[in-house]
């Protein structure tokens, strides 16, 4: 198994250019997520999805769009890309479990990341 | 949303027991917690998670006290590859519903 994979690894792009960052999972996991990490930062989510088709919007939605298409892809947009988004991208998959009666914190697997610059 | 908090940062010396503390006073009562680890460069991993008392697995414990406003993640004896960034996440997501924040974690910086 690949696990989660992202494609591309490294990206810079000029204000305003568009471009498309796609996450790939081969273990059939449900939900699937975008998060930007900052320099000495944590992760903050950008947008998730619990299903294909679904989509929502985490902490920093603002500025990209997605699409669940497919169970295993998990598409993250940039329309009009902005120095603001300079980051690194992770994309993140897992299943949903149910332990004793409570929903449990899914455990989340991770891609290798994208690093994007916007200049 | 379950606010956390933990250390920056934090050194210990190769072959220590390392233990970082979270505090958590608003946690929900289907609140799990879950501990990921991130070296540079990398995605973060799944290390341990619990809901009460003890658990452990192969590479860590994690302690929670009755009153769960607090969790120590434990390291038994770190080495040089254990120097790494480790976030503490309370929260659950499931059934559609997603409510967990990564803080910005604590450094572990395991000296020779």
């Amino acid at each position: 198994n690949a696990g989660v994979t992202q494609t591309p690894k490294f990206r810079v792009l000029k204000t305003g250019q568009s471009m498309t960052l796609l996450c790939a999972q081969d273990m059939n996991h449900e939900y699937m997520y975008w998060y930007r990490q900052d320099p000495g930062m944590g992760l903050r989510l950008i947008h998730y999805s619990v299903g294909e088709g679904t989509t929502a919007k985490g902490e920093v939605p603002d500025g990209y769009n997605v699409s669940r298409l497919k169970k295993q892809n998990f598409l993250l947009g940039l329309e009009s890309a902005a120095p603001s988004q300079t980051s690194v991208y992770f994309c993140a998959s897992s299943y949903s479990a149910e332990r004793s009666g409570r929903l449990s914190t899914d455990t989340q697997y991770f891609g290798p990341g994208t690093r994007l610059t916007v200049l | 949303l379950a606010k956390t908090t933990q250390p920056i940062s934090m050194d210990s010396y190769e072959g220590q027991e390392v233990n970082i503390t979270c505090s958590h006073n608003n946690i929900a009562t289907n609140d799990y917690i879950t501990w990921y680890q991130q070296f540079p460069s990398q995605g973060p991993r799944f290390i341990i998670q619990g809901y009460k008392t003890k658990v452990t697995n192969e590479v860590a414990s994690l302690f929670i006290p009755a009153d769960r406003k607090s969790s120590t993640l434990s390291l038994p004896r770190v080495s040089l590859s254990d120097t790494a960034v480790y976030y503490c996440l309370v929260g659950r997501s499931g059934a559609g519903s997603y409510q967990l924040t990564f803080g910005k974690g604590t450094k572990l910086s395991v000296i020779p």
